[in-house]
């Protein structure tokens, strides 16, 4: 099993709809992040928790809302799903201490019409 | 803060032949530094990591990068490209205090025979 899961691996909704993206980890790290992909555009970061009682904004956090429901767990919602938030949405987490590496799950690809 | 440019969108090499994917970043003091490689429908590898010691670093797959402070740069080569090595390619600086990875716009790579 992967140490980084996320759910739902693809997903296709329409305006206006609540989605969740959900993250969960076997890696027993403190920190979790959740990264947006568009091509050429590489990465950037919306949010990130270094633990269970942290939250911080990421550089494109605007249009979305986590939430750190254990440690080994970090949910993504788009309250009113809009078509630019069409994208791949990655988690990945980190260890306290260490150089940062971040270990990724395989991504959610979420479509919005 | 820390930034990461990836001066190539996207590169065609042949079959055979050697690599430089070229990264430059800013950051003020020494920065942890990072490729990772996306192959298509994937999530992302580390595929080797600089903070210290040996400016040459060795990863996975035959790839190697060196840090050049003078030139801020933390370019990835290959001797010899293989067809899998087709992927997307990403560099990304982080700093001591796991303040959370930033990346580089990402370079296309594209083999052929």
């Amino acid at each position: 099993d992967a140490d980084v899961t996320q759910t739902p691996r693809n997903r296709i909704t329409k305006t206006g709809k609540r989605i969740m993206l959900e993250c969960s980890q076997t890696k027993g790290h403190d920190r979790m992040y959740w990264y947006r992909q568009d091509p050429g555009l590489g990465l950037r970061l919306i949010y990130y928790s270094f633990d269970v009682k942290d939250i911080n904004k990421g550089e494109i956090s605007d249009g979305y809302s986590v939430s750190r429901q254990a440690q080994a767990k970090f949910s993504l919602s788009l309250e009113s799903a809009i078509p630019n938030q069409t994208a791949l949405y990655f988690c990945a987490t980190s260890d306290f201490g260490t150089t940062g590496e971040l270990f990724f799950g395989e991504g959610s690809r979420l479509t919005v019409l | 803060a820390q930034s990461v440019t990836q001066p190539d969108i996207h590169i065609t090499v042949s079959e055979g032949a050697s690599l430089e994917l070229r990264c430059n970043y800013s950051y003020g003091a020494t920065p942890y530094l990072f490729w990772y490689v996306q192959s298509p429908g994937q999530g992302l590898q580390l595929l080797l990591k600089y903070f210290s010691g040996d400016t040459l670093v060795q990863g996975i797959k035959g790839f190697e990068a060196e840090f050049k402070r003078s030139q801020s740069s933390f370019n990835l080569r290959k001797p010899s490209v293989h067809w899998s090595d087709a992927a997307e390619y990403f560099c990304a600086v982080g700093a001591k205090g796991n303040t959370p990875l930033v990346f580089g716009k990402g370079t296309r790579l594209s083999v052929i025979a």
